[in-house]
C-alpha cells in the first residue's frame, strides 16, 4: 500500500487561479482522480484519468501530472467551488486504491 | 437515470455485524464493479474494498481484511457490504460507487450512493 499527501487547505480569490496537489509514489504509475465534496453531500468525481472530465463538469476544472504529483486546476475559481477536494488513485500492487487526506479549498 | 441507492441509517453495538445495501440503476450493472468507501465524523475519505459485479472477484484493504465482506446480487442489480465484530472507530458514513472495473478497481469513481450512517455505541 502507498500513501498520497494533499496540503489540507488552500484559499484563492474568486476569479483568479488555484492548484491543488497530491504527491505519492502511486502516481509514478497510475493517474489520480478528483473528486469535490460539499458538506452534507457525496464525493462528486471532477477529473479522471489524463485529464478527463466526466459530463457536467465546467471546463474550469483540468487536472496534469509529473513524477510523483497530480495537479487538480480551477481557472476562474467561483464561489460554488468552495469545497473539499480529494485524489485518488490505484496503490503500487494495482488492486487497492488509496485517497489522499483531502484540501479544504475556500474562496475569498 | 444512473444511480446507486443505498440502506437506511443503522445503530449497533459493539461486536455486531452491519450490512449495507447498495441498489444500481440506469446502466448494465454487470459491467462495472462496486468499490466501497467509509468516511469518519469530520475524516477523510478510505477506500474499504472493490467488487467485479461482472464474477464476483473481491480485493479488500488490508486493515478490513478477515471483518469485510462484500458480495452482488445480479438479479436484483445490489451490491451488499458487511463489517464484522464492529468497534467504536467504524462508526462512519459507509458509501458505494460504481468502479468502471471488473478485473480489478480502476479508482474513478463515477458514480456515488447517497450514503449510510453507521452508528456504533454501547
Amino acid at each position: 500500500s502507498s500513501e498520497l499527501t494533499q496540503d489540507p487547505a488552500v484559499s484563492v480569490a474568486l476569479g483568479q487561479t488555484v492548484r491543488i496537489t497530491c504527491q505519492g509514489d502511486s502516481l509514478r504509475s497510475y493517474y489520480a482522480s478528483w473528486y469535490q465534496q460539499k458538506p452534507g453531500q457525496a464525493p462528486v468525481l471532477v477529473i479522471y484519468g489524463k485529464n478527463n472530465r466526466p459530463s457536467g463538469i465546467p471546463d474550469r476544472f483540468s487536472g496534469s501530472s509529473s513524477g510523483y504529483t497530480a495537479s487538480l486546476t480551477i481557472t476562474g475559481a467561483q464561489a460554488e467551488d468552495e469545497a473539499d477536494y480529494y485524489c485518488n488513485s490505484r496503490d503500487s500492487s494495482g488492486y487497492h486504491v488509496v485517497f489522499g487526506g483531502g484540501t479544504k479549498l475556500t474562496v475569498l | 437515470q444512473v444511480q446507486l441507492v443505498q440502506s437506511g441509517a443503522e445503530v449497533k453495538k459493539p461486536g455486531a455485524s452491519v450490512k449495507v445495501s447498495c441498489k444500481a440503476s440506469g446502466y448494465t450493472f454487470t459491467s462495472y464493479g462496486i468499490s466501497w468507501m467509509r468516511q469518519a465524523p469530520g475524516q477523510g475519505l478510505e477506500w474499504m474494498g472493490w467488487i467485479s459485479a461482472y464474477n464476483g472477484n473481491t480485493n479488500y484493504a488490508q486493515k478490513l481484511q478477515g471483518r469485510v465482506t462484500m458480495t452482488t446480487d445480479t438479479s436484483t442489480s445490489t451490491a451488499y457490504m458487511e463489517l464484522r465484530s464492529l468497534r467504536s472507530d467504524d462508526t462512519a458514513v459507509y458509501s458505494c460507487a460504481r468502479d468502471p472495473g471488473t478485473v480489478t478497481t480502476l479508482g474513478a469513481f463515477d458514480i456515488w450512493g447517497q450514503g449510510t450512517m453507521v452508528t456504533v455505541s454501547s
